[in-house]
């Protein structure tokens, strides 16, 4: 089983309005952090915004909120007032436990394409 | 402020030869890792480092070697490349659990 998924390989949002990325993930631990990456084109990886599962309050960095729902197990990102410059591969990750091992692990990304 | 350095960027092989990818972070991170990404996909874990001295196999390590040679490098080694593994590679470096993962620029790799 896949343990993050992202539904949505593409979307379309107009500038200035705000956008939602989806991400559901599959974990057994009780003890779990959520991350979300942007990687424009030039290929980096830009951490945007993270959330742990003890969390009880939203994350938010900027114009980046994380809908965390916890029983649903989804984990979306919600972009508001989209730039031009937020065209980009989006992907969510996720850190399993409490374990030495930090690594993550992540969806297949989401393309995000803002149209003037 | 550089970061995670990775050298090189590029790289075009020919099935069989050897190379070793380089990676140095200067942040004083315990846990390095690599990944590689495919075309169309998200990056999956090939090595990891938790700390100095360790290293332990991701979900994609066949064909790969790795060795954390001091705290700041962590390098990895195709000894005979297949065209199975041109990919983007990327190396990062984190400290404590909750905080996010600092990647390298990554390196294409071809080959043929």
């Amino acid at each position: 089983a896949q343990k993050i998924t992202q539904t949505q390989p593409g979307m379309f949002v107009q500038e200035k309005e705000a956008v939602t990325l989806d991400c559901t993930y599959d974990t057994s631990d009780q003890s779990y952090g959520l991350f979300w990456y942007k990687q424009p084109s030039s290929g980096e990886m830009i951490f945007l915004i993270y959330q742990g599962s003890y969390d009880e309050q939203n994350a938010t960095e900027g114009r980046y909120s994380l809908n965390f729902q916890k029983a649903r197990k989804s984990a979306n990102l919600v972009i508001s007032a989209s730039q031009l410059g937020d065209s980009a591969m989006y992907f969510c990750a996720m850190r399993e436990g409490d374990t030495g091992r930090r690594a993550l692990t992540f969806g297949s990304g989401t393309r995000l394409q803002v149209q003037p | 402020n550089a970061g995670v350095t990775q050298t090189p960027k590029f790289q075009v092989l020919k099935t069989g030869q050897s190379m070793t990818l380089q990676c140095a972070q200067d942040m004083n991170h315990n846990s390095m890792y690599w990944y590689r990404q495919d075309p169309g996909m998200g990056l999956r874990l090939i090595y990891y480092s938790a700390s100095e001295g360790t290293t332990d196999k991701g979900e994609v390590p066949n064909g790969y070697n790795v060795s954390r040679l001091n705290k700041r490098e962590f390098s990895l080694r195709l000894e005979s490349a297949a065209p199975s593994q041109t990919s983007v590679y990327f190396c990062a470096s984190s400290e404590y659990r909750d905080q996010p993962q600092h990647f390298g620029d990554g390196t294409r790799l071809s080959i043929l």
